[in-house]
């Protein structure tokens, strides 16, 4: 069955400091992949998507992630973190087949604290 | 517009009332979805509707009756539920596309008092 895994349960940095949060995932196959961000009581809004191609991605709000595949990562990494970044960080994936709905599988999240 | 509107956005219910949680969508997204979300936990996937058409149930308790009445809209009905249901429930769509995203609505907390 497929996973993902944070290893992160918690990150804390300075505003001004780069981020790198960590996701790895295991899958039958390379599966969609996905980083979503929630704040407090939200939903979920997505950053950034892999699915092919260009194993560098660029996303919203500054962030990017690269896919690699011998390792079965997808780290998330931002080169200067804002205060308003702070929330909760998800990766997730989806099987990979024509006309398949997303049902995502999600890592256990990374909760981002900046400091000021 | 590529929102996903669900409302309402707070809900408290008694274990015997019936109410019911709406999500809209007006992209043509011809699949959509409910998750349950607890405290510090991730999403976790209850119903998938595909073309109008339930095709995945995570083994969701029966107090939960999800509906589907046109490509647009997705309802959750509620049902002598427990204090344990009590999370963030929320709502997804997606374009059966390959290489698109899910959109994510805002949610509705939901209270079982």
């Amino acid at each position: 069955a497929q996973s993902v895994t944070q290893p992160d349960i918690h990150i804390t940095v300075s505003e001004g400091a780069s981020l790198e949060l960590r996701c790895n995932y295991s899958y039958g196959a390379t599966p969609y992949l996905f980083w979503y961000v929630q704040s407090p009581g939200q939903g979920l809004q997505l950053l950034l998507k892999y699915f092919s191609g260009d194993t560098l991605v660029q996303g919203i709000k500054g962030f990017e992630a690269e896919f690699k595949r011998s390792q079965s990562s997808f780290n998330l990494r931002k080169p200067s973190v804002h205060w308003s970044d702070a929330a909760e960080y998800f990766c997730a994936v989806a099987p990979i087949s024509s006309g398949s709905a997303r049902q995502l599988t999600f890592g256990s999240g990374t909760q981002l604290t900046v400091l000021p | 517009d590529t929102e996903v509107t669900q409302t309402p956005k707070h809900l408290v219910m008694g274990m015997t009332n019936k109410k019911s949680l709406k999500c809209e969508q007006h992209m043509g997204h011809r699949a959509m979805y409910w998750y349950k979300q607890k405290a510090k936990k991730p999403p976790e996937l209850m119903f998938v509707y595909s073309y109008e058409k339930l095709s995945i149930n995570e083994s969701v308790p029966s107090r939960f009756s999800p509906e589907c009445p046109n490509s647009s809209l997705l309802n959750l009905h509620l049902h002598a539920l427990q204090p344990e249901d009590s999370a963030l429930y929320l709502c997804a769509s997606s374009p059966n596309t390959i290489g698109t995203e899910a959109f994510f609505g805002q949610g509705t907390r939901l209270t079982v008092v």
